[in-house]
C-alpha cells in the first residue's frame, strides 16, 4: 500500500457520460498529480494542485477537469465522455520541496472503461 | 521540451541472464532522473533517483546509472520476479516538479 488511495478502482460507463475519479493522498503530502496511462502513449501527465492552488497544467482536455479541497483530496471531473478515454488514470502525491528532486507516490489508479 | 526515450520497448530474457535498460533524456534544467517499475494494472513503484551525472545507485540486483545525456538500468542474475515494465522518468529544474516519463520497458524474466 503506497498511502496514495484512489477510488473507483474500476470504472465502466457510456460515451457522453460523466464521472468523477477519487484521490486521497499520502498523510503529510501537499501536492497532487494526475495523470493518464493509455495503451499506446504511457503515462500523460494532466494536472498538478498543491494545497489547493492549481500549479501547472499538461495534456488535460477541455472536457476534463480537478479540484483539490482543503483536505487535500483531489477529485479529477471527466465530461462528455468519448471511447478514446478509456485509460488507467492516476493520482500521485508528494511533499513539495523546494530544492532538489521530488519522488511521486502512484495510487493503484483507476481505470476506466467507456463503451 | 522536456523528452524521454526508452529502449527496448520489450525483453525477454532467461533466469540469470543480466542485461541493461536504456533511457535517453533531453531536459532543460535536469533536477532529477527517476526509475519506477510498474506491474500490470498497479501504480507506478518508485526505484531510484539520480541527481547528477557519474551518480549509481543499487538496489538488490538493480543498479541505475546517470550520464549527461542517458541513464542505464543494470538488471544483473534476474529472477522471474523481477518481470515488469521499468519506467524512466526526469524532473526538470523549473517551477512546477511534474514528471516526464519514457513510455517504459517491458521485462519478462523465464525461470
Amino acid at each position: 500500500d503506497s498511502g496514495v488511495t484512489q477510488t473507483p478502482k474500476h470504472l465502466i460507463t457510456a460515451t457522453g457520460q460523466r464521472v468523477t475519479l477519487r484521490c486521497s493522498p499520502r498523510s503529510g503530502d501537499l501536492s497532487v498529480y494526475w495523470y493518464q496511462q493509455s495503451l499506446d502513449q504511457g503515462l500523460q501527465f494532466l494536472i498538478h494542485y498543491y494545497n489547493g492552488e492549481e500549479r501547472a497544467k499538461g495534456n488535460i482536455l477541455e472536457r476534463f477537469s480537478a479540484q483539490q479541497f482543503p483536505d487535500l483530496h483531489s477529485e479529477l471531473n471527466l465530461s462528455s465522455l468519448e471511447l478514446g478515454d478509456s485509460a488507467l488514470y492516476f493520482c500521485a502525491s508528494s511533499v513539495e520541496g523546494s530544492t532538489g528532486a521530488n519522488v511521486l507516490t502512484f495510487g493503484a489508479g483507476s481505470r476506466l472503461t467507456v463503451l | 521540451e522536456d523528452q524521454v526515450t526508452q529502449s527496448p520497448e520489450a525483453l525477454r530474457l532467461q533466469e540469470g541472464e543480466s542485461s541493461s535498460l536504456n533511457c535517453s533524456y533531453t531536459v532543460s534544467g535536469l533536477r532529477g532522473l527517476f526509475w519506477y517499475r510498474q506491474d500490470p494494472g498497479k501504480g507506478p513503484e518508485f526505484l531510484f533517483t539520480l541527481y547528477s551525472a557519474g551518480e549509481e545507485k543499487e538496489k538488490e540486483r538493480l543498479k541505475a546509472t546517470l550520464t549527461k545525456k542517458e541513464s542505464f538500468l543494470h538488471i544483473t542474475a534476474p529472477k522471474p520476479e523481477d518481470s515488469a515494465t521499468y519506467l524512466c522518468a526526469v524532473q526538470a529544474g523549473t517551477g512546477f516538479q511534474k514528471l516526464v516519463f519514457g513510455t517504459g520497458t517491458r521485462l519478462l524474466v523465464s525461470p
